[in-house]
């Protein structure tokens, strides 16, 4: 079972709208967990921490459900520039910095 | 701009070949990870060096070797090339102490093997 799944999409949302996807996570005993955004051809950027308590910013919010181990995030009023590719990203643990990336939501703003 | 830096840009090599990618990280930074992205695929951790040691390795043939150097600037060595090996080559450095800390990426070395 992969570490992180996630549905690839791609989610196509008119300008304006709102989108919000989820994904999960097979570690039970993961520390951390993130959403990183990947412009086409460019590298991975961290957008947001995600915590239990959810977190806010600007128009992206994130959430993490433990109990399930899933995470999620949605994007409200969709900009033309939030097309990109969204990834769901854990740390297993703190021996290292690994990061476990699922395979990104492929998100396409339309105007 | 994160600091790191990666070279080459674009490579394309023949199977069985050898290739040598470089990172240089940022300022500061004592770990740098290495990862793979395949097409359609998220990056996939191949090896960490941590103070020129290797700090935990994916689940990567040895044939993907690494160094660090005293500078924490990084090397990321595969041999034997196959064609499976065509990827984005991401190097991430940080200022790791036990626990997480943000991880930078370079733009990558676009890996073409023909």
């Amino acid at each position: 079972r992969k570490e992180v799944e996630q549905d690839p999409g791609p989610f196509n949302v008119p300008e304006g709208a709102t989108v919000a996807f989820n994904c999960t996570y097979s570690n039970s005993a993961s520390q951390s967990f993130f959403w990183y955004r990947q412009d086409c051809r460019k590298e991975p950027k961290l957008l947001m921490s995600v915590y239990s308590s959810g977190n806010e910013d600007g128009r992206f919010t994130a959430q993490l459900n433990r109990a399930s181990q899933y995470i999620s995030l949605l994007i409200r009023d969709s900009k033309l520039s939030d097309s990109a590719t969204y990834l769901c990203v854990v740390l297993p643990d703190y021996g290292n910095n690994r990061l476990a990336f699922g395979k990104g939501n492929q998100v396409v703003v339309i105007p | 701009e994160t600091g790191v830096t990666q070279s080459p840009t674009h490579l394309i090599k023949t199977r069985g070949q050898q290739v040598t990618l470089r990172c240089s990280s940022q300022s500061g930074h004592n770990t740098v990870s290495w990862y793979q992205q395949a097409l359609g695929q998220g990056p996939q951790f191949i090896f960490q060096y941590y103070r020129e040691e290797e700090n935990g390795r994916g689940n990567f043939p040895p044939r993907f070797s690494g160094l660090q150097f005293p500078n924490y600037s990084s090397e990321l060595n595969v041999n034997a090339l196959e064609l499976d090996d065509s990827a984005l080559y991401l190097c991430a450095s940080s200022f790791w102490t036990g626990t997480w800390s943000e991880a930078f990426f370079g733009q990558g070395t676009r890996l073409t093997v023909v």
